[in-house]
C-alpha cells in the first residue's frame, strides 16, 4: 500500500523553465512533508519541507505547495538549471502512538534539465 | 559534502561472510537510522536508535544486527546474508527522534552485493 505516490517516473524540462514535480498521499495523519534530491552514487539530500499548517514554503528557487484537501503537494523549481537534474523523492511523516515520526518515501521522479 | 559518513562505499560478500557497515555523524544528532533501498524503490526503514538505544526494529531478519556504540557511531553487522539482501544501505540522522519536525540527513550509502 503506497501511502506516498509520485506518479511521474521522469520529467524533462528546458533550462530556465519551471519544473513541477507532483506528489499525492493517502494518509490524512501526515503532518510534515519533505522533498529530497538524490544524485547517482550519493545519498538523498534534504531540499525543502512544509508543515501541514502551511500551504506554501519557499527557499530560493524552490517552492513547495501543499493542498491538504486534495492530499497533494508539489515542488516548483524556477528557473530550472542543469545541476537540478537528479531524482526527487517526496516524503511525508506522521507521529505514531510512541511519539515517533515515521517517514514514508515516494518512489521518486527523475528530473532532467536540458541545457 | 555529506555530514553523515558511511563506510565502505561498496561491499561484496559471500553468504557465509561476516561484515559490518559503519556510519558516523558529528552534528550532535541523537536519532540515527538504517534504511535499505532497492533499485527503483523508495528507502525502507530498518532500525532507529534514539540516545544510543534501539527504539524501532521494523521486523528486520536477525542476520542484520545493529549497534550504536556511542552518540556519533552506528554500525550494522551482517552475517549469513542472502542474495536478495543486495541493496543500497543508507544511514541517516536527525536532531531528535520526536518533538519538533526536522528533516533526516542521509549519508551516501553502502552498495552491498551478496554473491
Amino acid at each position: 500500500d503506497q501511502q506516498v505516490k509520485q506518479n511521474s517516473p521522469s520529467l524533462s524540462v528546458q533550462e530556465g523553465r519551471i519544473s513541477i514535480l507532483n506528489c499525492d498521499y493517502t494518509n490524512s495523519m501526515f503532518d510534515y512533508f519533505l522533498w529530497y534530491k538524490k544524485y547517482p552514487a550519493e545519498g538523498p539530500t534534504f531540499l525543502i519541507s512544509i508543515s501541514s499548517i502551511k500551504d506554501k514554503n519557499e527557499d530560493g528557487r524552490f517552492t513547495v505547495f501543499l493542498n491538504k484537501s486534495a492530499k497533494h503537494l508539489s515542488l516548483h523549481i524556477v528557473p530550472s538549471q542543469p545541476g537540478d537534474s537528479a531524482v526527487y523523492f517526496c516524503a511525508a511523516s506522521a507521529q505514531n502512538s510512541g511519539g515517533y515520526q515515521k517517514v514514508t518515501f515516494g518512489i521518486g521522479t527523475k528530473l532532467q534539465v536540458i541545457p | 559534502d555529506t555530514e553523515v559518513t558511511q563506510t565502505p562505499k561498496h561491499l561484496v560478500m559471500g553468504m557465509t561472510n561476516k561484515k559490518s557497515l559503519k556510519c558516523e555523524q558529528h552534528m550532535g544528532h541523537r536519532a540515527m537510522y538504517w534504511y535499505k533501498q532497492k533499485a527503483k524503490k523508495p528507502p525502507e526503514l530498518m532500525f532507529v536508535y534514539s540516545y544510543e538505544k534501539l527504539s524501532i526494529n521494523e521486523s528486520v531478519p536477525s542476520r542484520f544486527s545493529p549497534e550504536c556504540p556511542n552518540s556519533s557511531l552506528l554500525n550494522l553487522h551482517l552475517h549469513a546474508l542472502q542474495p536478495e539482501d543486495s541493496a543500497l544501505y543508507l544511514c541517516a540522522s536527525k536532531k531528535q527522534l520526536g518533538g519538533e519536525r526536522q528533516p533526516q540527513h542521509f549519508g551516501d550509502g553502502t552498495r552491498l552485493s551478496i554473491l
